[in-house]
């Protein structure tokens, strides 16, 4: 079973321009996750996809956005990007059930998008 | 909201000595929680969960953690660590249709 994969592996952009981000999720999955990793700050919380609709998001500003795709794959992008978006981008997918939803379902992690601002 | 305190940023330990990782939850409700772990420019893995049952949960690599709800907390523990070991790793808490929450990670560093 292939596991989640992202797109690229490192991206690297100057102030201002625009990044997109991309995840394929584990067959089967359907809620997709992105975090943002920066050095020192942990995992920062940024979107939660399920069929297609956002169902959850962090406190980020609205240049950060995404989609889900209906294959369930998604896409992060990330507009007039400034020097503190520096960091590694992760997405997870999980399953989710009828009636429990996904909070008691683990989720699995790509190995991320490393994307560098100059 | 449910929040994570992981207390430890970082703890070194000798090989094959035990460790214990620590982790806290505040939430007044039932609560799902996870470890998971981080090598070197990967993604986070799945080391355990506790969604209910037995407090006791076993892991993969050789790790446990003990729910106690009384105390709020999901420490981590292995008896014995391998250099392999060497990672972050992270707490996590979630219940109802919640997102998941981390902690901040603890660095675990492992001496020869």
């Amino acid at each position: 079973e292939a596991g989640v994969t992202q797109s690229p592996t490192h991206l690297i952009k100057t102030r201002g321009q625009q990044a997109t981000l991309r995840c394929s999720p584990i067959s089967g999955h359907t809620s997709v996750y992105w975090y943002q990793q920066a050095l020192g700050l942990g995992l920062q919380f940024l979107l939660w996809y399920d069929e297609g609709e956002e169902r959850n998001r962090g406190n980020f500003p609205p240049r950060f956005s995404g989609r889900q795709f209906p294959n369930y794959s998604s896409e992060l992008n990330v507009n007039a990007l400034e020097l503190e978006d520096s960091a590694l981008y992760l997405c997870a997918s999980s399953l989710f059930l009828t009636g429990t939803g996904a909070s008691n379902q683990p989720q699995h992690f790509g190995d991320g998008t490393r994307l560098s601002i100059l | 909201a449910q929040s994570v305190t992981q207390l430890d940023s970082q703890v070194p330990v000798f090989e094959e000595a035990p460790v214990e990782l620590r982790c806290n939850y505040s939430s007044s409700v039932s609560v799902y929680l996870f470890w998971y772990v981080q090598y070197p420019n990967q993604g986070l893995q799945l080391l355990l969960k506790y969604l209910s049952g037995s407090t006791l949960v076993k892991g993969i690599n050789g790790f446990e953690a003990e729910f106690n709800k009384s105390q709020t907390s999901f420490h981590l523990r292995k008896p014995s660590v391998h250099i392999s070991d060497t990672a972050e790793y992270f707490c996590a808490v979630s219940w109802r249709n919640e997102k998941l929450t981390f902690g901040t990670g603890t660095r675990l560093t492992i001496i020869p």
